[in-house]
């Protein structure tokens, strides 16, 4: 079956330690997300790739970087500049470039960061 | 600005009961996509329905129902007859045509069912 694959479910870390959340795709899909969750606040968006080696920054991509090197892997990297980094992460992938207008976005797991 | 408004931090009903989400959205264009995704304990967002700005009708899915109602910018959800199974975090959210596609989510709503 295809879908996105987020790894590890859970993840904790020292303060001041940068850190890496894995997401892999194999829907065959152009487009991947990266979305913060945070009690009460719904999902925003962090950082998104239309194609291999392009992405642009979300609402919230202070604090973290990406690299989309392979259609299949999106990674985040957390890092320590980032002031607030507990949160639950979510990926996303779509078959179009463009975002989410002709298809809806299609999620994994998600990854629950605690920084301590 | 908050683009999009789910007033109801939290709904509790007993099952079978029926129960309405409210979704208000906000937009100066013509083209958008409003959505409805669920959000169960394993995490992972589900996609519910998906509805463009130039289509009104009202949609029904099984125990699902969509009322989109543009004259007040507002995208509801109701579930008949509710089940202990639709127990969840929902999620409306929308996609501009001047916003890159890119979707703006509300807050979410935690809707509870009890047996």
């Amino acid at each position: 079956d295809g879908g996105i694959t987020q790894s590890p479910k859970y993840l904790f870390r020292k303060e001041g330690q940068n850190v890496t959340l894995s997401c892999e795709q194999n829907l065959n899909h152009d487009a991947m997300y990266w979305y913060r969750q945070d009690p009460g606040q719904g999902l925003r968006l962090i950082y998104y790739s239309q194609i291999v080696n392009d992405f642009q920054k979300g609402d919230i991509a202070e604090g973290y970087s990406v690299s989309r090197e392979k259609k299949e892997s999106f990674p985040l990297t957390v890092t320590s500049a980032q002031k607030n980094p507990t949160a639950f992460y979510l990926c996303a992938s779509s078959p179009q470039q463009g975002g989410s207008m002709n298809s809806p976005l299609h999620f994994g797991n998600g990854t629950r960061l605690t920084v301590t | 600005a908050q683009k999009v408004t789910q007033a109801q931090t939290e709904i509790s009903v007993v099952e079978k009961e029926d129960v309405t989400l409210d979704c208000v959205y906000e937009t100066r264009d013509t083209t958008y996509y409003l959505f409805w995704y669920k959000q169960p304990p394993s995490g992972e967002l589900v996609f519910l329905i998906r509805r463009n700005s130039f289509d009104e009708q009202n949609e029904i899915s099984g125990r699902y129902s969509w009322n989109f109602q543009k004259s007040t910018s507002s995208f509801n959800f109701t579930i008949t007859a509710s089940q202990v199974v639709d127990s969840a975090v929902y999620f409306c959210a929308l996609s501009e045509a001047s916003n890159d596609y890119k979707l703006s989510f509300g807050a979410g709503t935690t809707v509870t069912v009890r047996a």
